[in-house]
């Protein structure tokens, strides 16, 4: 079945450390891809989405391929910040009423 | 612009108790989702409600029902409360389309329920 697997956290960072969280999916047909993240006590925002193969979605210095040959979306981001700390969540949609699948979510901390 | 609300931000209930999750947008969406975040879980799918008057079963339904009372609104209630039941619960909305660029969702800033 539709699965999404994320790199298993807590990923523990110093500020201006090389940020990567890797994702992987499993579905049938060309889905659109997401990163979502949670600021603590808040609900998701979208950080950033491709809808087809070899899209880069990009956003606030992050930046995710839709690589449909190795069924990965990993997230990046050169230079990551105190503010950057917050659960990062992986997700898959088709075209079935909108629906999404959710990976576990990667918990990230960046110290000073 | 509120974009998604949900009521209340906290509950604690005992067992076997009933309360319904609210929650509402404003961007005159036509689905919207209840979902259950538990620890290591990520997102749930508990139900969803493609369009207004039509509701469908997701991941995680059991214990629940759920009510399109209008375009704007999709209540969640717990009929008989269940320890198990103890989670956060995030109502989402998207403009669900023929086009697959449509299943952004938006979230709301989500219930934290505790059930003794």
């Amino acid at each position: 079945g539709n699965s999404v697997t994320q790199m298993e956290g807590p990923v523990t960072l110093s500020e201006e450390a090389f940020l990567t969280i890797n994702c992987t999916y499993t579905a049938t047909g060309y889905p659109s891809l997401f990163w979502y993240v949670q600021y603590p006590g808040e609900g998701l925002q979208l950080l950033l989405k491709a809808t087809k193969a070899d899209d880069k979605g990009s956003n606030k210095g992050f930046e995710a391929t839709y690589r449909k040959e190795t069924t990965s979306f990993h997230l990046e981001k050169g230079s990551v910040q105190v503010s950057d700390s917050a659960v990062y969540f992986c997700a898959f949609g088709g075209t079935s009423y909108g629906k999404l699948t959710f990976g576990q979510g990667t918990i990230l901390t960046v110290h000073p | 612009n509120a974009g998604v609300t949900q009521t209340p931000k906290f509950q604690v209930l005992k067992t076997g108790q009933s309360m319904t999750l609210q929650c509402a947008q404003d961007m005159n969406h036509n689905s919207m989702y209840w979902y259950r975040q538990d620890p290591g879980m990520g997102l749930r799918l508990i139900y969803y409600s493609a369009s207004e008057g039509t509701t469908d079963k997701g991941e995680v339904p059991n214990g629940y029902n759920v009510s399109r009372l209008n375009k704007r609104e999709f209540s969640l209630r717990l009929e008989s409360a269940a320890p198990s039941q103890t989670s956060v619960y995030f109502c989402a909305s998207s403009e669900y389309g023929q086009s697959v660029a449509y299943n952004e969702q938006y979230f709301g800033p989500g219930t934290r329920l505790t059930v003794t």
